[in-house]
């Protein structure tokens, strides 16, 4: 079975960082891409970031480029993101998700994590 | 980049109805690379649909992606009480994914 558990949100001030992390099991993690969505508080669901299968492949939203950074760690079967400057605006649930492929394009999200909280507030 | 516009925002209906929920790209999205998701209050996404048309595993065959080009629709055939819910579509045949704002089926 799919499982893909996400750890390290909370509070954090504007202007500060955060580094999300997500451990995947019940599947061959080097073999698929893996990616970032969040969700707004009562808002869609928008794509954050994504990595390709080998971590050679990064993508980001306009949103947050510059500042966010995706990378995996295939050995421990584990996916980061690491978010800077942020602003009241990334403040969201935070999903990791599994590409149904090895890269980000042409691969639908097959399974999500539950989400985890990211809260930017003075 | 692709724009997403789903309709209608909300969509009230009875059990046992059939619901209709359009998702038009601003641009042809290349291999139909459209997915539909269900999500529930307080509960991660679920895949439906992806490739336009086919189910995912696990899926109710009351589920029915359509659709080509810049015009994509998820159909259920025949709403049960499950099915109240959000439904998200997504291109993912760019390297930056994009969903639609989601659509509500309610019940009326």
């Amino acid at each position: 079975e799919v499982q893909l558990l996400e750890s390290g949100g909370g509070l954090v001030q504007p202007g500060g960082s955060l580094r999300l992390s997500c451990a995947g099991s019940g599947f061959s993690f080097t073999t698929y891409a893996m990616a970032w969505v969040r969700q707004a508080p009562g808002k869609g669901l928008e794509w954050v970031a994504a990595v390709s299968g080998n971590g050679n492949d990064a993508y980001y939203a306009d949103s947050v480029k510059g500042r966010f950074t995706i990378s995996r760690d295939n050995s421990k079967n584990t996916l980061s993101l690491q978010m800077h400057s942020l602003t009241v605006e990334d403040t969201a649930v935070y999903y990791c998700a599994k590409g149904a492929g090895f890269f980000g394009s042409g691969s639908s999200i097959d399974h999500w994590g539950q989400g985890i909280l990211v809260t930017v507030s003075s | 980049e692709i724009v997403l516009t789903q309709s209608p925002g909300t969509l009230s209906s009875s059990p046992g109805e059939r619901a209709t929920l359009s998702c038009r790209a601003s641009q042809s999205i290349i291999s139909d690379y459209v997915a539909w998701y269900q999500q529930k209050p307080g509960q991660a996404p679920r895949l439906l649909i992806y490739g336009a048309s086919s189910r995912a595993p696990g899926i109710p065959d009351r589920f029915r992606g359509s659709g080509s080009g810049t015009d994509f629709t998820l159909t259920i055939t025949r709403l049960e009480t499950d099915d109240f819910a959000v439904y998200h579509c997504q291109e993912y045949g760019s390297s930056s994914w994009t969903f639609g704002q989601g659509t509500k089926v309610e019940v009326k």
